[in-house]
């Protein structure tokens, strides 16, 4: 079936680097993707969103990029802090005309040495 | 923290059992959202309801149902419990302006352990 998924599940990265989180998707209809991040124990925190009208979007230290031919999403982290470490989830708006639900990628856990 | 409160942070229970869990959205926020996530399944829709009418349904086992109140908080039952409903239950809330591509805005969570 059609699913949401991550190239990688654990990304290490030292600090004052820059991260890039990958995730690809399966729908074609998709238009709306949003990454998440999820610190241990606690819920899904939103961190950025783009629709499908768009390539590219900014945010602080974070950038969201979109590549509909290959169906591919990547999340950028500029300048990466300890306080980055978690697990990032990208997840794909499948809403319908009576609704929204979210199907959510494996995750990515980003380790960040000091 | 998001605005979205979702009580009890931790239930430990036995199979077979009934329990409910509750979620107050964002103020304003008209839809509510369930999610499951465990480690085999990750982090699964299970329902939604907006301004208190069922509006989605996803992998919501027949065992598990969901109301939302005219104050628009939410419960989410679940009964006859298994060991393999030992997961953690998010809520999440949105706007609810109609529109697809509403952010969800997650609570931090029920951790439910059936023994």
């Amino acid at each position: 079936g059609e699913s949401v998924g991550l190239h990688l599940p654990t990304l290490s990265v030292q600090e004052g680097d820059n991260s890039i989180i990958n995730c690809a998707y399966s729908n074609s209809a998709s238009d709306y993707f949003i990454w998440y991040k999820q610190e241990s124990g606690k819920g899904p925190q939103f961190i950025i969103d783009i629709r499908s009208n768009m390539d590219k979007r900014q945010g602080q230290r974070v950038t969201v990029l979109l590549n509909k031919t290959v169906k591919h999403l990547s999340l950028q982290i500029a300048a990466t802090q300890p306080g980055d470490s978690a697990v990032y989830f990208c997840a794909e708006n499948r809403g319908n005309n009576a609704g929204n639900m979210l199907t959510f990628g494996g995750g990515t856990r980003l380790m960040v040495k000091p | 923290d998001s605005g979205v409160t979702q009580t009890p942070k931790h239930l430990i229970t036995a199979t077979g059992q009934r329990v409910t869990l509750r979620c107050s959205p964002r103020s304003g926020d008209l839809s509510v959202y369930w999610y499951q996530q465990s480690l085999d399944q990750g982090l699964q829709f299970l329902i939604q309801y907006y301004n208190g009418e069922e509006r989605a349904k996803g992998n919501i086992l027949e065992r598990f149902s969901a109301q939302q109140f005219p104050d628009l908080h939410s419960e989410l039952n679940l009964s006859s419990l298994e060991l393999g409903d030992s997961a953690l239950y998010f809520c999440a809330s949105s706007v609810g302006t109609g529109l697809r591509q509403e952010t969800q805005y997650f609570g931090p969570g029920t951790r439910l352990l059936v023994l």
